[in-house]
C-alpha cells in the first residue's frame, strides 16, 4: 500500500524558515517525480514545486522561487522541502503528492497534508 | 485569478449528469493533458482523471474527461451525494513551466 506522510509543518513568523517532510513506502520512490501542492485558507490548490526521479531537475512556482528548494532521499525514501524568507501568504496545508512517471504526468497519490502557518 | 478556468459551482440532483469546464491556452490544455482531481477539504485530495480521459483504477466509471482544443470537460454522470466535493482540473503550462491549477469547482448534490 501506498503512504506518504508529511511532517514538519507548525507556526513560524514572518521571514523564518521550516522544512517540511514527507515519508513514503510501498513503491520505488527512486521511479516517481514527487511534488508540493498546497492549499491556503479559503482558497485552492496550488502547485508548489516538483522534482524528477533522480532529483536532477526542479520545478517551482514563481512566487517560491529563490526561496524554497525541494530535494529528495531516494535511500531513506523521503521528500523536503526546505522553505525560507517565508510570507504570510505561505500559510498554507501543504501536501505530497507522488507522481505517476518519473517526470511530470499526474498526481496519482496523496498525502493528508501538513499545516504551515506564518505570523507576523 | 488563475491560468485554467473553471466556473466557481455546479449543482446537480441525484441521478444527473453535471459537467465542469475548464478553460485554459495554448500553452498549458491546448498542448499537455489535462488531470482532474476530487478534493474534499480536510482530507487528501484524489486523482479522478488522467491523460484527458483515463481512469485509475477505482474511479467509477460514472467519472469521465474530454478535451477539445483549449478546453476540458469533467463529466459526471448518475449523481450521488457523495460526490458533493470540490474539483480541479490540472495542466503543464509550457510558459510558466510549471503545473496550473483551475481555480476548482465546488458542485453540490441538491
Amino acid at each position: 500500500e501506498v503512504q506518504l506522510v508529511e511532517s514538519g509543518g507548525g507556526l513560524v513568523q514572518v521571514g523564518g524558515s521550516l522544512r517540511l517532510s514527507c515519508t513514503t513506502s510501498g513503491f520505488t520512490f527512486s521511479l516517481n517525480a514527487m511534488n508540493w501542492v498546497r492549499q491556503a485558507p479559503g482558497k485552492g490548490l496550488e502547485w508548489v514545486s516538483s522534482v524528477s526521479g533522480s532529483g536532477g531537475s526542479a520545478h517551482y512556482t514563481d512566487s517560491v522561487k529563490g526561496r524554497f528548494t525541494i530535494s529528495r532521499d531516494n535511500f531513506n525514501n523521503t521528500l523536503y522541502l526546505q522553505m525560507k524568507s517565508l510570507r504570510a501568504e505561505d500559510t498554507a496545508i501543504y501536501y505530497c503528492a507522488k507522481d505517476r512517471s518519473y517526470d511530470y504526468d499526474a498526481f496519482d497519490m496523496w498525502g493528508q497534508g501538513t499545516m504551515v502557518t506564518v505570523s507576523s | 485569478q488563475s491560468v485554467l478556468t473553471q466556473p466557481p459551482s455546479e449543482s446537480g440532483t441525484p441521478g444527473q449528469r453535471v459537467t465542469i469546464s475548464c478553460s485554459g491556452s495554448s500553452s498549458n490544455i491546448g498542448s499537455r493533458t489535462v488531470n482532474w482531481y476530487q478534493h474534499l477539504p480536510g482530507t487528501a485530495p484524489k486523482l479522478l482523471i488522467y491523460n484527458n480521459n483515463q481512469r485509475p483504477s477505482g474511479v467509477p466509471d460514472r467519472f469521465s474527461g474530454s478535451k477539445s482544443g483549449t478546453s476540458a470537460s469533467l463529466a459526471i454522470s448518475g449523481l450521488q451525494s457523495e460526490d458533493e466535493s470540490d474539483y480541479y482540473c490540472a495542466a503543464w503550462d509550457d510558459s510558466l513551466n510549471g503545473v496550473m491549477f483551475g481555480g476548482g469547482t465546488k458542485l453540490t448534490v441538491l
